[in-house]
C-alpha cells in the first residue's frame, strides 16, 4: 500500500524567501504525481502534474521535481508571497490504479 | 467549463437522518471520485467510478454509505442513517483517461457535513 509523507508538516517564512516542500512515497511504481494547494476551509486546487517520465514541471514561480527511483518529489516556490499561504498536498498515482494517495500536507505561512 | 460542482456546500443534520451529497463532474471526464477529509485521517478515497460503473468501493466505511452514478453528469453519495462520526468534508473529483498534463484530477469545492 502506498504511503506518502510530507515534511515539514508546517513552515513559516518571511515574504520573498525561496522554499522547498518535500514529499516522499514508499512505492516507486507511480504513473504520475500531482501537487495541490488547499486554502483554509476550501477545496483543492491543482498546481502541477508531473508524469513519471519527467524530472521537472514548472508553472510560474512553482517548480516540481520528481525522482521516482528514490520515491521523492519536491515543490520549489520562488519569491514567496503572503498569498501563497495554504496547505500543500502531494498525491502520487500508482500505475496499476486510478486513485491518488494523499500525504497529510505541509501548512505554509508566508509572513508579510 | 464550470469545474466540478458539488451541492450542498454545507449540510447540518441530526443523527439518524439520511444525507445525500451531489456531484456534477466536468463534461468529458470519465472518472469520478468521492473523497472524505477529516483532521484525523486526512483525505481518504471512498469510491470511484469509470464510465458510470463503480470500480473500487473498498474505502466506503460501512453499509450506511452508498454511491451511485446514474449518468455521466451526475453522482450521489448517500449516508443512511447518519452518525456524528460521519462529520467531515466530502469532496468529489473527476479526471479524464489517457496520458498527459490534462489528465490530472479536478476537485469540487466540497460539502461540509455536520451530524449532530
Amino acid at each position: 500500500k502506498q504511503e506518502v509523507t510530507q515534511i515539514p508538516a508546517a513552515l513559516s517564512v518571511p515574504e520573498g524567501e525561496n522554499l522547498v516542500l518535500n514529499c516522499s512515497f514508499t512505492d516507486s511504481a507511480i504513473y504520475n504525481l500531482q501537487w495541490f494547494r488547499q486554502d483554509h476551509g476550501k477545496g483543492l486546487t491543482s498546481l502541477l502534474l508531473i508524469q513519471s517520465s519527467q524530472r521537472e514541471q514548472t508553472s510560474g514561480r512553482l517548480n516540481a521535481s520528481l525522482d521516482k527511483s528514490s520515491g521523492r518529489s519536491t515543490l520549489y516556490i520562488a519569491a514567496s508571497q503572503p498569498g501563497d499561504s495554504a496547505t500543500y498536498l502531494c498525491a502520487p498515482r500508482m500505475g496499476s490504479a486510478r486513485q491518488l494517495t494523499f500525504g497529510s500536507g505541509t501548512q505554509l505561512t508566508v509572513l508579510p | 467549463d464550470a469545474g466540478v460542482i458539488q451541492s450542498p456546500r454545507h449540510e447540518v443534520t441530526e443523527m439518524g437522518q439520511e444525507v445525500t451529497l451531489r456531484c456534477k463532474p466536468i463534461s468529458g471526464h470519465d472518472y469520478l471520485f468521492w473523497y472524505r477529509q477529516t483532521m484525523m485521517r486526512g483525505l481518504e478515497l471512498l469510491i470511484y467510478f469509470n464510465n458510470n460503473v463503480p470500480i473500487d468501493d473498498s474505502g466506503m466505511p460501512e453499509d450506511r454509505f452508498s454511491a451511485k452514478m446514474p449518468n455521466a453528469s451526475f453522482s450521489t453519495l448517500k449516508i443512511q442513517p447518519s452518525e456524528p462520526r460521519d462529520s467531515a468534508v466530502y469532496f468529489c473529483a473527476s479526471s479524464k483517461s489517457g496520458t498527459g498534463p490534462m489528465n490530472g484530477y479536478t476537485f469540487g469545492s466540497g460539502t461540509r457535513l455536520t451530524v449532530v
